[in-house]
């Protein structure tokens, strides 16, 4: 099983509420990551989880929070987000973290649209 | 500065014919991997291939072969026989495996399109 999943593939949502991004996969792979793409722009690295501890936060606002409860699960808390947060959100995993060759397998991703 | 250059927004190709996208890097760091995705409308992020920093010879997958320039800094993406089912946007991506980031850090991208 080579395959990551998001959930869900759409999500509108209005600035006051909480919602949750979720992010699977079950290749024994112990890193885990977050980007944010807005549309027709690379994707932005935002967190990078290793061995379920969080090791890069790239400055990420604090209404972005995540979570890895544990070595197959990703999570993204929205709170209080803003339109400008309105974005394909990916997530993706590999193997680890050492070394040039760690191919990332990404998810489909998450648009999000913020009302 | 940008880590990771492509110079061309757009390219155009006719069907069957070969096309190269350009990808240019800058890194200190010696150790580092090279990445070409490619992604659809639809978003999913595809990976088609992969170049090692110390890797002698250039890398092929089927219709993809990276040429890469070490001296130069570039790993130019040639796919062959292009197809209607190419037409895509193609992301270079860099990962550093001493130093730096461990995470891919991506060009701004080469949107194709392939005409019949």
């Amino acid at each position: 099983d080579t395959e990551v999943t998001q959930t869900p593939k759409h999500l509108v949502m209005g600035m006051t509420n909480k919602k949750s991004l979720k992010c699977e996969q079950h290749m024994g792979h112990r890193a885990m990551y977050w980007y944010k793409q807005k549309a027709k722009k690379p994707p932005e690295l935002m967190f990078v989880y290793s061995y379920e501890k969080l090791s890069i936060n790239e400055s990420v606002p604090s209404r972005f929070s995540p979570e890895c409860p544990n070595s197959s699960l990703l999570n993204l808390h929205l709170h209080a987000l803003q339109p400008e947060d309105s974005a394909l959100y990916l997530c993706a995993s590999s193997q680890g973290l050492a070394g040039s060759y760690n191919e990332q397998f990404f998810g489909p991703g998450t648009r999000l649209t913020v009302l | 500065a940008q880590k990771i250059t492509q110079t061309q927004p757009g390219m155009f190709v006719q069907e069957k014919e070969a096309v190269t996208l350009d990808c240019t890097y800058d890194t200190s760091d010696p150790s580092y991997g090279l990445f070409w995705y490619k992604q659809p409308s639809s978003g999913e992020m595809i990976f088609l291939i992969y170049q090692g920093s110390y890797d002698q010879q250039n890398a092929t997958e089927g219709r993809y072969s990276l040429n890469f320039q070490k001296a130069r800094k570039s790993a130019n993406l040639v796919i062959s026989a292009s197809q209607l089912g190419d037409s895509a946007m193609y992301f270079c991506a860099m990962r550093e495996g001493a130093t730096g980031r461990r995470a891919l850090t991506f060009g701004s991208g080469t949107r194709l399109q392939v005409q019949p």
